[in-house]
């Protein structure tokens, strides 16, 4: 398998579960990153790690929690979500945040709805 | 302002019609300009990647960047049914933090 491979492709919970979405790389990259996507809206960047450190949180609400337990898989933790949080949830990778002109590719993202 | 700009569309055109999607900008310390295809329900595909001014082109994809006027365009040719998609375009000062504009969603019709 290459790529970028997200799961599930959709979800939906109710405002007080707990759920988590997966994210693996297999492309040998070091950087790895969140992005939402809302309608009309431009992607936003939520979190991002290199060399499986957190480098960066655009202040992005607790109820999302990040882990990245090595440089190939990343987690999204959701809890106590809001149906504003309803979006594509899509997972990013790059060889290396520090690097000028690094190139970003994408998995197919999964589809939250929250009810 | 924003930092990128771009027109949601939709924008319908024949089969083999020329296609042009525009994007501007407003930091002119903006190095790095991408376009990414993006299919319905699926993740953004990297499609040009261009570094600074001119032109680069690719089968029938040709990527523009004019940063005296801070402009940057994807042009197709021979447009074909399945170019059917939402086109994001990126700029990155020179790091990892790509700013996007909004979209552009092509209907190509047969």
């Amino acid at each position: 398998e290459t790529g970028v491979t997200q799961t599930p492709r959709h979800l939906v919970m109710g405002m007080t579960n707990k759920k988590s979405l997966k994210c693996e790389q297999h492309l040998g990259h070091n950087a790895m990153y969140w992005y939402k996507q809302s309608a009309k809206k431009p992607l936003e960047l939520m979190f991002v790690y290199n060399f499986k450190e957190q480098t960066e949180n655009n202040s992005v609400p607790s109820r999302f929690s990040p882990e990245c337990p090595n440089s190939s898989h990343l987690f999204l933790h959701l809890h106590t979500l809001q149906p504003e949080d309803s979006a594509l949830y899509l997972c990013a990778s790059s060889q290396d945040r520090l690097a000028e002109g690094e190139k970003l590719f994408f998995g197919s993202g999964t589809q939250l709805s929250v009810l | 302002q924003k930092e990128v700009e771009q027109d949601p569309g939709p924008l319908s055109v024949p089969e083999g019609a020329i296609v042009s999607l525009n994007c501007t900008y407003s930091n002119s310390a903006f190095q790095y300009f991408m376009w990414y295809r993006q299919y319905s329900r699926k993740g953004p595909e990297l499609l040009m990647y261009t570094y600074s001014s001119g032109n680069k082109e690719d089968g029938r994809f040709t990527a523009q960047v004019d940063k005296s006027s801070k402009y940057i365009s994807l042009f197709i040719r021979d447009s074909q049914p399945s170019d059917s998609a939402t086109y994001l375009c990126a700029v990155a000062p020179g790091t990892y933090k790509y700013i996007f504009g909004t979209g552009t969603r092509l209907k190509v019709l047969a």
